[in-house]
């Protein structure tokens, strides 16, 4: 059974960092990609980025490019997203998805992890 | 780039047939695949359209997706609407970077 599992809820102050992870399971972790979308309470979601965990290929949303980072350890078939400096408006629901391709739809969603950044 | 405009909300009663649009602002709706994901409350989005008009396995055939390159949009659309299908829809392309692009989503009400 194919299963992404996230990291559980984070509170951090502003300024803080954090990486927050996302396990695939279940199928070969290098042959497909895993997407972060964000969804800020009551809001819509936003593509933040991807990577193929196979080869490290990356691609940002212009909206996040710099804002965050996305990378992956194939060893522990884990993804991840980090912040080095978090802010009170990061604060927001996560989702990790996996892809078969790019361009290709999702065919998987974690469970999601909610980051709240207050201080 | 393109953005990517749904209603923010469509309503109906149980039993009946619904239609949610995605216009597609600048480029053609054909030139990438479109997909659906509905979200329930407090739950992870799960994909009920994928490339246009197909179904995964496990989605009832009461959900079907189109495209209509005339009014440059694509439309989800659930018949005999169960209290179930009550959840926010999302349509989704990607760009000429393959980025992924999300409609603001759209709230239906089954009442």
């Amino acid at each position: 059974e194919v299963q992404l599992v996230q990291s559980g809820a984070e509170v951090k102050k502003p300024g803080e960092s954090l990486k927050i992870s996302c396990k695939g399971s279940g199928y070969s972790f290098t042959s497909y990609w895993i997407g972060w979308v964000r969804q800020m309470p009551g809001k819509g979601l936003e593509w933040m980025g991807i990577i193929y965990p196979g080869d490290s290929d990356t691609r940002y949303s212009p909206s996040f490019q710099g804002q965050v980072t996305i990378s992956a350890d194939k060893s522990i078939s884990t993804a991840y997203l980090q912040w080095s400096s978090l802010k009170a408006s990061d604060t927001a629901m996560y989702y990790c998805a996996r892809a078969p391709g790019v361009p290709a739809a999702v065919d998987y969603w974690g469970q999601g992890t909610l980051v709240t950044v207050s201080s | 780039n393109f953005m990517l405009t749904q209603p923010h909300s469509v309503s109906e009663s149980p039993g009946k047939t619904v239609t949610i649009s995605c216009t597609r602002s600048s480029g053609s709706i054909a030139s990438n695949y479109v997909q659906w994901y509905q979200q329930r409350p407090g739950s992870s989005p799960t994909t009920v359209i994928y490339e246009d008009n197909q179904r995964p396995s496990g989605v009832p055939d009461r959900f079907s997706g189109s495209i209509d390159s005339s009014s440059n949009s694509a439309s989800l659309t659930i018949s005999g609407l169960k209290t179930e299908d009550e959840a926010d829809y999302y349509c989704q392309s990607y760009d000429s970077s393959i980025h992924w692009v999300f409609g603001g989503g759209t709230k239906l009400t089954v009442l």
